[in-house]
């Protein structure tokens, strides 16, 4: 069954540093987003992105983060800066068009040290 | 604001008996709901939808009851299985690619 890539699973960086959140969506999907968890909070929208340009964004996705897909297949989450709060779960997904086709990578663990 | 609430943090259930969990929605415009399942570690999974045009759809075990007018759904597992033990989140859009906002989750115990 196709899948959501995500690397790495875990991320460890000090605070200030920039990183870079890795995703490979399913190949035929066309829409792909960004969600976080806070650990013990709910998922919570970061972005979407469609057609090589955001098409929607959450107060969360600031002037600190930004998204990319530089080739055909990858999809990466950049924080520039990185703080203390932005320590949780992201996740990856992608979509076909419509919402049953919205698949989850597994996710990246981020720790801001 | 909390568009997506799920007012039960946890939820235990006996094996064989029937889990109801419960999710409330604030926001007229959504149209499609969600209910996902997560384990630790891993990403969401998606598990059962349904349009605002209909009031229940069933998959299986799974089925999910909306209630437009009282903005409010449910998901019934019956009957419950130990491997049903996981997080699951209520989660509603305004339908197509849009966002899709979730609720805080209800973390389901099936006990053997």
């Amino acid at each position: 069954e196709p899948e959501v890539t995500q690397t790495p699973s875990h991320q460890v960086t000090q605070m200030g540093q920039e990183v870079i959140l890795r995703c490979v969506p399913i190949s035929n999907h066309l829409y792909f987003y960004w969600y976080r968890q806070i650990l013990g909070q709910k998922v919570e929208f970061l972005v979407s992105f469609y057609n090589n340009e955001i098409s929607e964004k959450s107060e969360i996705f600031d002037d600190q983060f930004s998204v990319e897909r530089p080739d055909g297949s990858n999809f990466t989450l950049k924080i520039r800066s990185t703080k203390l709060e932005d320590s949780a779960m992201y996740f990856c997904a992608s979509s076909e068009v419509s919402l049953y086709g919205y698949t989850f990578g597994s996710g990246t663990r981020l720790t801001v040290v | 604001d909390q568009q997506v609430k799920q007012n039960s943090p946890s939820l235990s259930v006996q094996e064989g008996r029937i889990s109801i969990l419960n999710c409330d929605y604030t926001n007229s415009m959504f149209d499609y709901f969600l209910w996902y399942k997560k384990y630790p570690a891993e990403g969401p999974t998606f598990l059962i939808s349904i349009s605002s045009i209909k009031d229940k759809n069933e998959d299986g075990r799974f089925t999910v009851f909306l209630n437009k007018s009282a903005k409010h759904l449910s998901l019934h597992i019956v009957p419950s299985q130990p491997g049903d033990s996981a997080v699951y989140f209520c989660a509603a859009s305004p339908g197509g690619y849009q966002k899709v906002t979730f609720g805080t989750g209800t973390k389901l115990q099936v006990i053997p």
